[in-house]
């Protein structure tokens, strides 16, 4: 089993919609990070957050620490979201490295 | 500024061979990290590098070494290469020795071995 699992794997929808990613991982962390990677492979950190809820623009991000599980929200969902959607978590016993999911592929619909 | 440089960008190789990848992490980043990504997975883990000090390594045979050098621009050196190894490698620099820490990523370089 996956220590950071994600789901779904792929996600299709229509502008304008609310989208929900979804995240549970299985170790100890200091911190969970969401991060937006496009087809042509770059990647950009969108949260890191180690508890509650931020927002940034029409994109929100929770964890909920006890139940090792977070979201990310996307509202108003718009065609150039479309991209892969990726947790990945700061593992408590290794500060310097992460452990990633497998990734959410987001496709938004005109 | 600029951002997280990758060279090359695209590369083909034949297996057996050895191939160098290079990273500039942003001004004022001390700290490097190299990931590999195979088509359809997230990144796995392969070195992270501060102050051309190896911190960590991920679970990957010898043949994948690394270095950095005093600008803390970095090399991820490949030997006897295998279709398996080819993959996105991501270099990514943060400013932070310790984390959590916020990592920059660059665009990559596409390794392709046949």
């Amino acid at each position: 089993k996956n220590e950071v699992e994600q789901s779904p794997q792929n996600l299709t929808a229509q502008e304008g919609e609310f989208i929900t990613i979804n995240c549970s991982y299985s170790v100890g962390i200091s911190a969970l990070h969401w991060l937006q990677q496009h087809p042509g492979g770059g990647i950009v950190s969108l949260f890191m957050l180690s508890s509650g809820k931020k927002k940034h623009g029409r994109l929100i991000a929770t964890i909920n620490i006890q139940e090792k599980h977070s979201s990310l929200h996307i509202t108003a969902s718009h065609p150039r979201d479309s991209a892969v959607y990726i947790c990945a978590v700061s593992p408590m016993d290794s500060n310097y490295q992460l452990i990633w999911g497998a990734g959410t592929k987001l496709i938004i619909k005109p | 500024d600029a951002g997280v440089t990758q060279s090359p960008t695209h590369l083909i190789k034949t297996r057996g061979q050895h191939v160098t990848l290079r990273c500039s992490p942003i001004s004022g980043h001390k700290s490097v990290s190299w990931y590999q990504q195979v088509l359809g997975q997230g990144p796995q883990f392969i070195f992270q590098y501060y102050e051309k000090e190896e911190r960590g390594r991920g679970n990957f045979p010898d043949r994948f070494s690394a270095r950095q050098f005093p600008n803390y621009s970095s090399e991820l050196n490949v030997n006897a290469l295998l279709l398996g190894d080819s993959a996105l490698y991501l270099c990514a620099s943060s400013r932070l020795r310790t984390g959590p820490y916020e990592q920059y990523f660059g665009p990559g370089t596409r390794l392709t071995v046949t």
